[in-house]
């Protein structure tokens, strides 16, 4: 099975940098996504890790370390519209489908 | 076209009626899912369909039944819910490769009285 954890909450300022962490434990690793969700609106796709290291993508960037179950989401010059809850995600590929197990995801607050 | 579409985008219903949900893209994905959200949790897989047949089932109960009729339709039945079952389910499809990410439809919030 997956376990995966992030923390609950975070707060950070307009214009400053934030980074959520991800901790996981898998059976089968195919991969690592991060999802973006506004409160009463579905997930949006932000960023997929396979192999270890940074993938940079705008003011978003990921990292991920297979040998340490570690990955986290980067986030620069915040915005106030980043407040949203920020989903790690794994996935063991099961051949022409992904069984994609989320975290329980981070709430980050945007304050001016 | 990259959406999935979701209807209907809420539902009310009671314990003893029978109501679908639908969902449907056009992205030529062959891999289509449910999951289900309660509030301030993470989306939980229901049932995964890979080229029209159903791949993955997570123990869900009877009372909830996918259908997915051609590649690009996918309908969830319901029949007698249980209060506990309001949430927000969410469609999502994707390729069959490696690496394919998901999308999702917006969902449809779903109160059970």
């Amino acid at each position: 099975g997956q376990n995966i954890d992030q923390p609950t909450e975070m707060t950070a300022t307009e214009g400053a940098i934030v980074q959520i962490n991800c901790t996981y434990q898998t059976s089968g690793f195919n991969g690592l996504f991060w999802y973006q969700q506004h409160a009463g609106e579905a997930p949006t796709f932000l960023s997929y890790n396979v192999l270890d290291g940074l993938e940079e993508k705008g003011r978003f960037s990921s990292f991920l370390s297979r040998s340490k179950g570690y990955s986290y989401l980067l986030l620069k010059e915040l915005q106030m519209k980043d407040s949203a809850s920020y989903l790690c995600a794994v996935s063991p590929y099961s051949g022409g489908y992904q069984k994609v197990t989320f975290g329980t995801g981070t709430k980050l607050q945007v304050i001016p | 076209d990259t959406e999935v579409t979701q209807t209907p985008k809420h539902l009310v219903m009671g314990m003893t009626n029978k109501k679908s949900l639908k969902c449907e893209q056009h992205m030529g994905h062959r891999a289509m899912y449910w999951y289900k959200q309660k509030a301030k949790k993470p989306p939980e897989l229901m049932f995964v369909y890979s080229y029209e047949k159903l791949s993955i089932n997570e123990s869900v109960p009877s009372r909830f039944s996918p259908e997915c009729p051609n590649s690009s339709l996918l309908n969830l039945h319901l029949h007698a819910l249980q209060p506990e079952d309001s949430a927000l389910y969410l469609c999502a499809s994707s390729q069959t490769g490696l690496s394919e990410k998901l999308f999702f439809g917006s969902g449809t919030q779903l109160s059970v009285l």
